[in-house]
């Protein structure tokens, strides 16, 4: 099972604000997740990555961007947080183990823009 | 495109209840299929898996048999416990681009 951390678990920011949000792993897993959970409780994927340097949107279209310069880290960066980016979000790694790749999530990050 | 189709909660069970939620998925090719938990204020967690037709995942108690001719994935307990109490989310992968589809999610809240 993969070991990812997600700072901070949870923030508080006024309008206006550029935000990074962190995410790392210690497995070595070449491909990382970002997600999104709407207060509905469903998940939407807004970025991925398959290795340094990669990195894609997802299928839900988000004002935040990603990067990938290590393996071990993958942030997401607002830059200027309105209060339509509240929400939870949540990183997740992959590796391929028992005849399929399996995602591995962080504990998230809940941010509340005022 | 692919698609999840979960039960909808919330579900409200008594302790050492049996436990179903159904799942059905919409696929093509043979995709792979989860259950993950997420309890209150935190990540998901991976529950069980299975790869190909009529594999059982397993894991706390909870089972999971993937069934490619009804296309579902139900999720069962024997006997729920409080601690159970979670929201539970169905999930698919399929085709090369390792991306999960996830049902929305299915509150479980289990009373004493």
């Amino acid at each position: 099972e993969a070991d990812i951390y997600q700072t901070p678990r949870y923030l508080v920011i006024g309008t206006g604000k550029k935000i990074t949000l962190e995410c790392s792993q210690t497995m070595g897993h070449d491909k990382m997740y970002w997600y999104q959970q709407d207060p509905g409780m469903e998940l939407h994927l807004i970025h991925y990555s398959y290795g340094v340097n990669s990195t894609e949107k997802g299928d839900l279209s988000s004002e935040s961007t990603v990067s990938r310069i290590r393996t071990e880290h993958f942030p997401l960066t607002l830059e200027s947080a309105r209060p339509s980016h509240t929400s939870q979000y949540l990183c997740a790694s992959s590796e391929y183990e028992g005849e399929t790749d399996t995602q591995y999530f962080g504990p998230g990050t809940r941010l509340t823009v005022l | 495109g692919d698609s999840v189709t979960q039960m909808e909660g919330p579900v409200t069970l008594s302790e050492e209840a049996f436990l179903t939620i159904n799942c059905t998925y919409t696929a093509t090719g043979y995709p792979s299929l989860f259950w993950y938990v997420q309890y209150p204020g935190e990540g998901l967690q991976l529950l069980l898996k299975a790869t190909k037709a009529d594999d059982k995942g397993s894991n706390k108690g909870f089972e999971a048999t993937y069934r490619k001719e009804t296309t579902s994935f139900h999720l069962e307990k024997g006997s729920v416990q409080v601690s159970d109490s979670a929201v539970y989310f169905c999930a698919l992968s399929g085709g090369s681009n390792y991306k999960l589809t996830f049902g929305k999610g299915t509150l479980l809240t289990v009373n004493p």
